[in-house]
């Protein structure tokens, strides 16, 4: 069982359409990053939530980190093809953990 | 600029044959960290580093060996290799535990 737990596994959605990815702990982490990853590529950070309750936005993505640290989400609105990839939130203390991540494919 | 590089980018090994992956990183970080990624299995954590000489365990630590003799390098050594170790493996290092962390394009290795 890992530390953080991602859902949906997959998504797939049709161009235009909204969508939400889920990341949650039973544990509390000092921050909470999201990562996109491409194929036969290193992932690559889109974000880093640290402070609970907190909201940003990137264009399309909007991130919420949960009032105790233990929980986040990730929001996109009006998807669009070049939002396919895996999703992948990791919680850091210490060292820094990873979900299983969420593949998100969306079709024109 | 190489950020975190690398080597070598494919392997096969046959059962019980040792190797070492080699990371590379000339960003001045303290922080260093070795992944395998699985399918359906994310990044799991193997070892990681807070500095130069420091090493850690992480949550799938058994098989493998690290070490940091110098702050820009991080080394993952499988000393018997197994089928069960078949994986992507990725290195990433940070400034620090919050920090971005940056990532190598990975090693695809194979136990045969």
């Amino acid at each position: 069982t890992q530390l953080l737990e991602q859902s949906p596994q997959f998504l797939s959605i049709q161009e235009g359409e909204n969508l939400t990815v889920y990341c949650n702990s039973s544990s509390v982490f000092s921050s909470l990053q999201w990562y996109r990853q491409e194929p036969g590529e290193g992932p690559v950070l889109l974000v880093t939530v640290v402070t609970g309750g907190e909201v940003k936005k990137l264009k399309r993505l909007t991130f919420q980190f949960g009032d105790a640290r233990k929980d986040s989400s990730l929001h996109i609105t009006a998807a669009q093809p070049g939002d396919t990839g895996l999703y992948l939130c990791a919680g850091t203390n210490n060292d820094m953990r990873f979900g299983a991540g969420t593949r998100l494919t969306v079709k024109p | 600029n190489a950020g975190v590089t690398q080597t070598p980018k494919f392997r096969v090994l046959k059962t019980g044959q040792s190797m070492t992956l080699l990371c590379a990183q000339d960003m001045n970080h303290e922080y260093m960290y070795w992944y395998r990624q699985d399918p359906g299995m994310g990044l799991r954590l193997i070892h990681y580093s807070v500095g130069e000489g420091t090493t850690a365990k992480g949550e799938v630590p058994d098989g493998y060996n690290v070490s940091r003799l110098k702050k820009q390098n991080f080394l993952l050594g499988l000393e018997s290799a197994a089928p069960s170790q078949t994986s992507v493996y990725f290195c990433a290092s940070s400034y620090s535990s919050w920090a971005e962390a940056f990532f190598g394009q990975g090693t695809r290795l194979t136990v045969v």
